[in-house]
């Protein structure tokens, strides 16, 4: 059973710094989505990463894929409030176009001014 | 291009009540999907229609919870009667296979409480 985890869970970090959320996934996967939820609202597809060494950037994020290593990072340069928000990552199994995306338990970013 | 849209966005029921949401996927996206989000957790899949067929539905409770998708487009998912652990965000979902990354657009979602 493909199982997702994130870490960390909540992340608090003063405006200006970097720092890098990780999800690992316990089984093959060849697609992995990051997505973006603001509180009381739905989600926000940020990245689609669909091949090992994968790097997609969108302003002051950097999403990663090792499959590898079964291990994608979401790092964040220069932290602004805005981005404060809960950032999931999701898998697709491999075994079979299924569809189904397995989320991660999500990481809560709180970016303090 | 207008979004995957829901309704209702709230839904107060007490418990044993039936009640049903409503989605409308992004026009041309044949793939449908249901999810449950528990407060504080990731979407879990509860359903998903290739256009009007559910070809995954093994994470529906089938003793309560039915959905539909009559004409490939909009759909709906029932919950007849409603427990008190139902409460919950659904989110409806639609990817179109021609884009090729499978990407899901999510609704805005309708929360409902079950008092």
């Amino acid at each position: 059973e493909l199982k997702v985890e994130q870490n960390p869970l909540f992340l608090s970090m003063q405006e200006g710094k970097n720092y890098t959320i990780y999800c690992n996934y316990s089984t093959t996967s060849d697609r992995l989505y990051w997505y973006r939820q603001d509180p009381g609202k739905s989600l926000e597809s940020l990245f689609v990463l669909l091949s090992n060494g994968a790097v997609k950037q969108e302003g002051r994020l950097m999403a990663s894929l090792d499959t590898k290593a079964r291990l994608s990072t979401l790092h964040i340069t220069a932290a602004v409030h805005d981005l404060s928000a809960t950032y999931f990552c999701a898998v697709v199994s491999s075994s079979g176009n299924t569809g189904k995306l397995i989320f991660g338990q999500g990481t809560t970013l709180q970016v303090k001014p | 291009e207008a979004g995957v849209v829901q309704s209702p966005r709230y839904k107060i029921i007490e418990k044993k009540q039936p009640v049903a949401f409503w989605c409308n996927p992004i026009s041309g996206h044949n793939t449908l999907y249901w999810y449950l989000q528990n407060l504080g957790q990731g979407p879990e899949l509860l359903i998903r229609y290739e256009n009007e067929e559910a070809v995954d539905d093994s994470q529906l409770p089938k003793d309560r919870f039915s959905a539909e998708r009559l004409k490939g487009v909009d759909s709906t998912l029932k919950i007849q009667p409603a427990e008190l652990g139902d409460s919950a965000v659904y989110l409806c979902a639609s990817s179109s296979r021609d884009r090729g990354t499978n990407e899901q657009f999510f609704g805005p979602g309708t929360r409902l409480t079950v008092l």
